[in-house]
């Protein structure tokens, strides 16, 4: 039944060891996102892809990229992750319609520790 | 200026009690509202949506009021599992879902 499934759940990295977080959907949506969560604050909108067309917020650091290989999944990458890189990463889907987005759904998202 | 602004609260209230909160968004061209719930440690889960005449849902009642750009979330006969985050989040042209930085409810016995 999930419908956004994040793997790993935790994962420990160290210090400029790359590393890569998966995501996928059975939900068949358009839209993906990466969110970056850190204690206490705001979901932090890191990139989006509408269709396969990738969507960079500005202030996100060059360090961290990502892939859309088909619709189902999406991945994240983070080159050379740094202590202040620890945070919960969350994947979501929408659909657009009509360039109207619907609503977000979250995968359980994965806990990053750099050491 | 943020997107989004919430008090973050904490607030803390007996059970039973009606509490309400109040999100304000800098965008006039936002097209779509929601609040979400987040409890500690989880993803957030979308608790309802908010429509421009005001929604209903249980004990549940969200308004929106774009004149002023703001929206509220009210919660009556607060419940003990009513106790977690509750984030206001808007929608931009282009997809982009926007979030307030939560606001804090603790329900008390």
């Amino acid at each position: 039944d999930a419908m956004v499934i994040q793997n790993p759940r935790y994962q420990v990295t160290q210090f400029g060891k790359p590393v890569t977080l998966s995501c996928s959907q059975t939900l068949n949506h358009n839209v993906m996102y990466w969110y970056q969560q850190k204690s206490s604050q705001a979901p932090k909108l890191l990139f989006h892809y509408y269709d396969k067309d990738f969507n960079n917020e500005a202030d996100t650091p060059d360090n961290f990229q990502s892939r859309r290989p088909n619709t189902s999944f999406c991945f994240l990458d983070i080159r050379s992750p740094g202590l202040g890189d620890a945070a919960m990463y969350l994947c979501a889907t929408s659909r657009d319609f009509s360039g109207r987005a619907d609503t977000q759904y979250f995968g359980p998202g994965t806990r990053l520790t750099v050491l | 200026r943020k997107e989004v602004e919430q008090d973050p609260g904490p607030f803390n209230v007996p059970e039973g009690a009606t509490v309400a909160f109040n999100c304000t968004y800098s965008n006039s061209a936002s097209q779509s509202f929601f609040w979400y719930r987040q409890d500690c440690r989880k993803e957030p889960k979308l608790l309802m949506s908010v429509y421009s005449s005001g929604n209903e849902d249980g004990r549940f009642t969200a308004q929106l009021n774009r004149a002023s750009q703001y929206i509220s979330l009210l919660i009556r006969d607060s419940k003990l599992s009513d106790s977690a985050t509750y984030l206001c989040v808007v929608t931009s042209p282009g997809n982009q879902f926007y979030f307030g930085t939560g606001t804090s409810l603790t329900v008390i016995p």
